[in-house]
């Protein structure tokens, strides 16, 4: 189910490291924001989402940064695991009452053993 | 379980076919909507219905001919499909927006669509 063709940043780590990917956005007024993961063969899962009043938001093993300066977000994801090789999304929606996603390219995560 | 449910999860159809995308969601959503992934694009959202009604065509071709029934059905009814929309394609829904707030679209696994 993933982007297979399109040409994905791949971010390759070894298997107990955190992971850090990377999204940069355009929209200023955007103040919404997810982040999704895509195994293959499934659709994207909902993994964790902020809103623009907050910078960080933390889950389980996953954090998310919001930078509105540098219109930048980040999922970090501690102690990686070899279940957490997907494609990762991240997916912006502006509060204008319009509730459809604009989502970035994704960038593949392999964790190595 | 994802809540979301996509049938058929393969189709391989010529061109002059017509067939269906089936959409059902169980989690008392009222937004549902249908994207397409491709090989060489990020997702792109396709319709948005809220609460029955047609909210965004984003300028599809008319041989995507979307159907919302009620709000836990969706519906992708194809016909003269053309080689290029080969592609997955996938339904989400989420409860439908109030005032300010903003919630996660949940999505399917989508429906492996090749045109021959």
């Amino acid at each position: 189910g993933e982007s297979v063709g399109l040409h994905l940043p791949t971010l390759s780590v070894q298997e107990g490291d955190n992971s850090i990917i990377n999204c940069a956005y355009s929209n200023s007024a955007s103040d919404y924001f997810i982040w999704y993961k895509q195994e293959s063969g499934k659709g994207p899962q909902f993994i964790i989402d902020i809103r623009s009043n907050m910078d960080k938001r933390q889950g389980q093993r996953v954090t998310v940064l919001l930078n509105k300066t540098v219109k930048h977000l980040s999922l970090q994801i501690a102690a990686t695991q070899p279940g957490d090789s997907a494609v990762y999304f991240c997916a912006e929606n502006m509060d204008t009452g319009r509730r459809a996603l604009t989502f970035g390219s994704g960038t593949r995560l392999q964790v190595q053993p | 379980e994802t809540g979301v449910t996509q049938t058929p999860r393969h189709l391989v159809m010529g061109m002059t076919n017509k067939k269906s995308l089936k959409c059902e969601q169980h989690l008392g959503h009222n937004a549902m909507y249908w994207y397409k992934q491709s090989a060489k694009k990020p997702l792109e959202l396709m319709f948005v219905y809220n609460f029955k009604e047609q909210t965004e065509n984003n300028s599809v071709p008319s041989r995507f001919s979307p159907e919302c029934p009620n709000s836990s059905h969706l519906f992708l009814h194809l016909h003269t499909l053309q080689p290029e929309d080969s592609a997955l394609y996938l339904c989400a829904s989420s409860p439908a927006a109030q005032g300010r707030s903003n919630q996660p679209q949940h999505f399917g696994d989508g429906t492996r669509l090749s045109i021959l």
